[in-house]
């Protein structure tokens, strides 16, 4: 079965400073990954996803990922953090053959003005 | 285009007592996910249809939980009798297929007293 880990549970940036959130995910054929944003009392927004093809990945507010296989990681980096983007973001995988959404934990983005 | 519809957003209840939540996936999904979101924690599935089908109720707890998709359309997820550890927000997501990527709809959050 899949599973998703995500080591940091709380981040702390400062507005303007770049940022990299971590996923790891354990999955035994060719992943479908995902990262999510859920801000508070909100529902989860998708920023961005990885079927196949370039590995690097641009998503919407100016997210991307890079899928690494030989890691197993598909981190999320922003290079210039805005205050609205103080969130929880979830690193998600699924799978080419049907499986299930598995998350992550998730992170607590908080942002310094 | 609508996303998905959940209601009601908030419910409170007293323990011992039923609830019901409704969901309404966008048009033409074949897929629909009941997910559990405790506070702080990323979502876990309970439920997987793949239109009428419940391809995945392992995480079910089926002693008190019970959920169906009438017509492969809207679905609905019922609790009888709610304890108070079932505190927690609930969401639906839909999609065109297993493969590709949720959409979520913004939760009914459960309050048991």
């Amino acid at each position: 079965a899949q599973s998703v880990t995500q080591p940091d549970i709380h981040i702390t940036v400062s507005e303007g400073a770049s940022l990299e959130l971590r996923c790891n995910y354990s999955y035994g054929a060719t992943p479908y990954l995902f990262w999510y944003v859920q801000s508070p009392g909100q529902g989860l927004q998708l920023l961005l996803k990885y079927f196949s093809g370039d590995t690097l990945v641009q998503g919407i507010k100016g997210f991307e990922a890079e899928f690494k296989r030989s890691q197993s990681s598909f981190n999320l980096r922003k290079p210039s953090v805005h205050w609205s983007d103080a969130a929880e973001y979830f690193c998600a995988v699924g799978g080419s053959y049907g499986q299930n959404f598995v998350f992550g934990p998730g992170t607590r983005l908080s942002v310094l003005p | 285009e609508a996303g998905v519809v959940q209601s009601p957003r908030y419910k409170i209840i007293e323990k011992k007592q039923p609830v019901a939540f409704w969901c309404n996936p966008i048009s033409g999904h074949n897929t629909l996910y009941w997910y559990l979101q405790n506070l702080g924690q990323g979502p876990e599935l309970l439920i997987r249809y793949e239109n009428e089908e419940a391809v995945d109720d392992s995480q079910l707890p089926k002693d008190r939980f019970s959920a169906e998709r009438l017509k492969g359309v809207d679905s609905t997820l019922k609790i009888q009798p709610a304890e108070l550890g079932d505190s927690a927000v609930y969401l639906c997501a839909s999609s065109l297929d297993s493969t590709g990527e949720a959409f979520f709809g913004q939760g009914t959050r459960l309050t048991v007293v």
